[in-house]
């Protein structure tokens, strides 16, 4: 089993869309949680933590499951913008600080 | 934000030979830095973690004696594919963390070196 785990779509939406992406990850002990984007033949860029509490940045919401070990990442009013890969990873704080990072989300927003 | 550069950003080079690759941050120091691998719609793999002033720390599967990691500033660690093959042609990412003095922890990413071995 992948340590953490996406579907890899594609996600295909039409523009203005809501898309939800969803994240598992098997190890118990992680710590810390965060959703990056990646653009094509780029490298990732953060585009947010993801907290206990759920946090929102505009259009962008994360949740984190801890009980189920699963992570979330909500995007509302989607954007031509938007079509990423979309790169969920984990930090598993004990033993280092070392990010795991699952295989991505690709996702086309189309007008 | 802190920026992490990599140099080159891209290298062709004859199978059978080593590629150095550099991966500097321009303002902060980091005692340590991750080398990723990324092959085409796979993601990235932890290749290790290269800690300032000590051995690297490699990932299982990962051939120390193959890629070599030196990290011998604060600001600087480099990463040397020796003896190139086709298979090894990947897209090669580091990453530096800004553990900082406010207490942040923070993991900022090159922008990445695609190297094609013939």
């Amino acid at each position: 089993r992948k340590e953490v785990e996406q579907d890899p779509g594609p996600f295909n939406v039409p523009e203005g869309a809501t898309v939800a992406f969803n994240c598992t990850y098997s190890n118990s002990a992680s710590q810390s949680f965060f959703w990056y984007r990646q653009d094509c033949r780029k490298e990732p860029k953060l585009l947010m933590s993801v907290y206990s509490s759920g946090n929102e940045d505009g259009r962008f919401t994360a949740q984190l499951n801890r009980a189920s070990q699963y992570i979330s990442l909500l995007i509302r009013d989607s954007k031509l913008s938007d079509s990423a890969t979309y790169l969920c990873a984990v930090n598993k704080g004990t033993g280092g600080f070392k990010t795991i990072f699952g295989a991505g989300t690709r996702l086309f927003v189309k007008a | 934000g802190a920026v992490v550069s990599q140099h080159p950003s891209w290298v062709i080079c004859k199978s059978g030979t080593s590629v150095k690759i550099e991966c500097r941050s321009l303002d902060f120091q980091a005692t340590t830095m991750f080398w990723y691998r990324q092959f085409p719609k796979q993601s990235l793999m932890l290749m290790a973690t290269s800690n300032e002033g000590s051995k690297a720390t490699y990932e299982q599967g990962v051939e120390k004696d193959k890629f070599l990691i030196n990290h011998a500033s604060l600001t600087l660690s480099t990463l040397t594919v020796t003896s190139a093959h086709p298979e090894d042609s990947s897209f090669y990412i580091c990453s530096a963390r800004d553990q900082g003095l406010a207490g942040g922890d923070t993991q900022y990413f090159g922008p990445g070196t695609r190297l094609t071995v013939l």
